[in-house]
Parts: C-alpha cells; sequence; structure tokens
C-alpha cells in the first residue's frame, strides 16, 4: 500500500511570492492534516480536512490556507511568503479523524 | 492551554544501555497518546498509540507506558539504528494532535 506522497519535495521562493503545496493521502484515508515543522517551535498544527470540510484550524495567519478534493488530496498555500515561513511543512492522513496519523516525507520551504 | 513537554531535550546512550524517554501533558481531555520516530529529513513514523491510564504497548526493543499525566518510552537495550528523534503527541477532544518539541537520541557502538 503506497504511503502519503507530498509534491514537491523541495522548494526556494522568494519573500512576498505564494506557494501551493500538494498532498496525496493513503488509498482509503478521508482525513488530511497539515503541519509546519521548525527547530524551534517543533511540530506546530495548521489544518484539517475531512471529506472537504475543514474541521480543526490552528494559529497560524490567514496566508496560511488549504483544502480537500473530492478524492481526498490535498493542497495548501502559503501566500505573501515571509522569510519565518520556512520549514518542513508535513502532510498526514488518517483513515478517520480519531485515528493515528501517518505522515508523508514533508516539503522543505526555503524563503530568500 | 493545552501542553506536552518532552524530556530530556537530547539523550546519549552506548549501545546496550536501557534508558527511558518521558512525555508529560496538561490537556484538557485526552483522547489518545501517540509515539512517533523521526528520523532526518524524514516525516514521523507512527509507532504507539496509548488510549488510557495503565496501558502498554510494545515494539522490538520500545516500550511505551501511559499514566494520567504522563507517558514513557522505555528503550531496552538500544542499538545505533534506534538513533532519532522520539516525538510524543497528545490528540485532545477536539482531535487536534498537540506534540511535544522531542526527544533526540544518539546510540554510540
Amino acid at each position: 500500500k503506497a504511503g502519503v506522497t507530498q509534491t514537491p519535495r523541495y522548494l526556494i521562493k522568494t519573500r512576498g511570492q505564494q506557494v501551493t503545496l500538494s498532498c496525496s493521502p493513503i488509498s482509503g484515508h478521508r482525513s488530511v492534516s497539515w503541519y509546519q515543522q521548525t527547530p524551534g517551535q517543533g511540530l506546530q498544527f495548521l489544518f484539517e480536512y475531512f471529506s472537504e470540510t475543514q474541521r480543526n484550524k490552528g494559529n497560524f495567519p490567514g496566508r496560511f490556507s488549504g483544502r480537500q478534493f473530492s478524492n481526498s488530496r490535498s493542497e495548501m498555500n502559503v501566500s505573501t511568503l515571509e522569510l519565518g515561513d520556512s520549514a518542513l511543512y508535513l502532510c498526514a492522513s488518517t483513515l478517520d479523524v480519531a485515528n493515528e496519523q501517518f505522515f508523508g516525507p514533508g516539503t522543505r520551504l526555503t524563503v530568500l | 492551554e493545552d501542553q506536552v513537554t518532552q524530556s530530556p531535550e537530547a539523550l546519549r546512550l552506548q549501545e546496550g544501555e536501557s534508558s527511558s524517554l518521558n512525555c508529560s501533558y496538561t490537556v484538557s481531555g485526552l483522547r489518545g497518546l501517540f509515539w512517533y520516530r523521526q528520523d532526518p529529513g524524514k516525516g514521523p513514523e507512527f509507532l504507539f498509540t496509548l488510549y488510557s491510564a495503565g496501558e502498554e504497548k510494545e515494539k522490538e526493543r520500545l516500550k511505551a507506558t501511559l499514566t494520567k499525566k504522563e507517558s514513557f518510552l522505555h528503550i531496552t537495550a538500544p542499538k545505533p539504528e534506534d538513533s532519532a528523534t522520539y516525538l510524543c503527541a497528545v490528540q485532545v477532544f477536539t482531535d487536534k494532535l498537540i506534540f511535544g518539541t522531542g526527544t533526540r537520541l544518539q546510540v554510540f557502538p
């Protein structure tokens, strides 16, 4: 069974640009969560989608947004990039909302 | 405010030297506690889920236990390949996962 896939794996952008990251969950999983991981803050929850609806949201500014499609694939978007947005962005999928989450390899975003 | 704290931040062990990692939490409602292992440059890999105080789970050299306020990850006779960052996460009743900052484990031969 294929795991969670994320594209692209690496991304370099400049301040002010916007970026879209993609996540394909494990087949049959309906819930997708996004996290930002930085050395100082650890893993911080961004948002969670289930059946195309946002169920939970973390404490991030409105520049961070996401969506989920009918096939459970998810995208997150960051607009007006700042230097502090440089991080590893992780996507995790679960069969249902209360189950253990399985993570993808992440997208390493560098903002210059 | 919901909070998860892991200690120590870093741990260096000799191969075969058993030890324990701690995860303490103060949350409004615990739905489950998860342990993950993360290798450099990779996403976290699921290890265990614990749901109630007194519960224990084992996998190879790892054993996770849970009390009402904390969880321990015991590593018995570790090997160099056990070197990784171990993350603890608490799932609250809103189903959000709150992660600790991890324990970076290094096992030397």
